[in-house]
């Protein structure tokens, strides 16, 4: 089964506009960290916004924000007046840990591809 | 903030022969780094987990013997993919990260291979 699912393989959005990618996860673990990335074409990863699955508030980081909604487990991403700069390849990622610390992975969801219309 | 410092950036090698990619954490220490392989278009796929200074942990489908993975300190793992075919080339990153669920995972730039 999958353990990140992103449904959406490509959104588009008008500059300044707001967009949101989805993401689900599964897990049976009551500790996990949930990552958002962005990869241009250049092929970097760059870090966006994490959120605990113990933290009670939803994590921003300045345009970034993460809709986390744990019951659901959803954790999507919002990003506010986006830019063109913003077009690029956008990972989901959970980071799990085993109940006795006995396992240790962080595994990525299949991609949502952004691109920003001027 | 933090670096981690992956190179090659770029290799071209000759099937059969074995190419060494280095993954270096420069300013903290990377006691677990994950290893992925991503194909165009395609998502981050995990092959291994290396915790310093024991074995590595392969993901179903990874041949150990062929991806060999060295974590011998905190701040150097590297990945060797050995007699390397066509089908090996491939983009490959690594990220160093501490020992907590949510210490800061930091990603090398990747090394595209490509084998010919």
């Amino acid at each position: 089964a999958q353990k990140i699912t992103q449904t959406q393989p490509g959104m588009f959005v008008q500059e300044k506009e707001a967009v949101t990618l989805d993401c689900t996860y599964d897990t049976s673990d009551q500790s996990y960290g949930l990552f958002w990335y962005k990869q241009p074409s250049s092929g970097e990863m760059i870090f966006l916004i994490y959120q605990g699955s113990y933290d009670e508030q939803n994590a921003t980081e300045g345009r970034y924000s993460l809709n986390f909604q744990k019951a659901r487990k959803s954790a999507n991403l919002v990003i506010s007046a986006s830019q063109l700069g913003d077009s690029a390849m956008y990972f989901c990622a959970m980071r799990e840990w085993g109940l006795s610390g006995g396992y240790n992975k962080l595994i990525f969801g299949a991609g949502t591809r952004l691109a920003v219309h001027p | 903030g933090a670096v981690v410092s992956q190179h090659p950036s770029r290799v071209i090698c000759k099937s059969g022969t074995s190419v060494k990619i280095e993954c270096r954490s420069l300013d903290f220490q990377a006691t677990t780094m994950f290893w992925y392989r991503q194909f165009p278009k395609q998502s981050l796929m995990l092959m291994a987990t290396s915790n310093e200074g024991s074995k590595a942990t392969y993901e179903q489908g990874v041949e150990k013997d062929k991806f060999l993975i060295n974590h011998a300190s905190l701040t150097l793992s590297t990945l060797t993919v050995t007699s390397a075919h066509p089908e090996d080339s491939s983009f490959y990153i690594c990220s160093a990260t501490g020992d907590r669920v949510n210490s800061p995972l930091h990603f090398g730039n990747g090394t595209r291979l490509t084998v010919t």
